[in-house]
């Protein structure tokens, strides 16, 4: 099976500075990953995801950096907003058990 | 429209009842899940149908019997619930089977059960 842990359960971060979220997984057979969002009371949703042929992806103010070799991923927000605060979770995909592996998220808190 | 919506958003119920939630997609998926969501929101899959047909079952207790009557619907019934049950439950779709190359999962708002 799959092991995704995140480095951080927690995170806060001023206005205005720049998040880093992290996880690590341990299936290097893995080519799929997705970071998801989720706010109170919701379910989760797609922010950015990467393929293993790539090592940086930008989204609007999301950048996901893949690093292989040490089979991890990270997740940056520039300019964090409060509208950023929620639990984020890296998911990675796994081809043979045809299903997403879920890490244990970090909550994130932007303070104004 | 919401593309994945479940029903119902809460459920509060005694132990030893019997209760179901339900879900469908209106994205034209072929494949659905189900995941449970514990209180310290981890995410864990307990099964997945792909075109109505299960694929995942996750060392889930036979008191959960999830069905799909056709793609777009899985709903999930749970018999005899027990304090342990109570959880955030979140429905979810993909174009196909994860693994082969079809996308990311979308999920429901989530089912919130509480079992006293």
């Amino acid at each position: 099976g799959e092991s995704v842990g995140l480095h951080l359960p927690t995170l806060s971060v001023q206005e205005g500075d720049n998040s880093i979220i992290n996880c690590a997984y341990s299936n290097s057979a893995s080519d799929y990953f997705i970071w998801y969002k989720q706010e109170s009371g919701k379910g989760p949703q797609f922010i950015i995801d990467i393929r293993s042929n790539m090592d940086k992806r930008q989204g609007q103010r999301v950048t996901v950096l893949l690093n292989k070799t040490v089979k991890h991923l990270s997740l940056q927000i520039a300019a964090t907003q409060p509208g950023d605060s929620a639990v984020y979770f890296c998911a990675v995909e796994d081809r043979t058990g045809n299903q997403f592996y879920f890490g244990t998220g970090t909550s994130l808190t932007v303070i104004p | 429209d919401t593309a994945v919506s479940q029903t119902p958003k809460y459920l509060v119920t005694q132990m030893g009842n019997d209760k179901s939630i339900k879900c469908e997609q209106n994205l034209g998926h072929d494949t659905m899940y189900w995941y449970k969501q514990d209180s310290k929101k981890f995410l864990k899959i307990m099964f997945s149908y792909n075109n109505k047909e299960l694929i995942i079952n996750e060392t889930v207790p036979n008191r959960f019997s999830p069905k799909s009557p056709d793609k777009a619907h899985l709903n999930l019934h749970i018999n005899s619930l027990e304090l342990g049950d109570s959880a955030v439950y979140f429905c979810a779709s993909s174009r196909g089977l994860a693994g082969a190359n079809t996308g990311e999962l979308f999920f429901g708002e989530g089912s919130r059960l509480t079992v006293l």
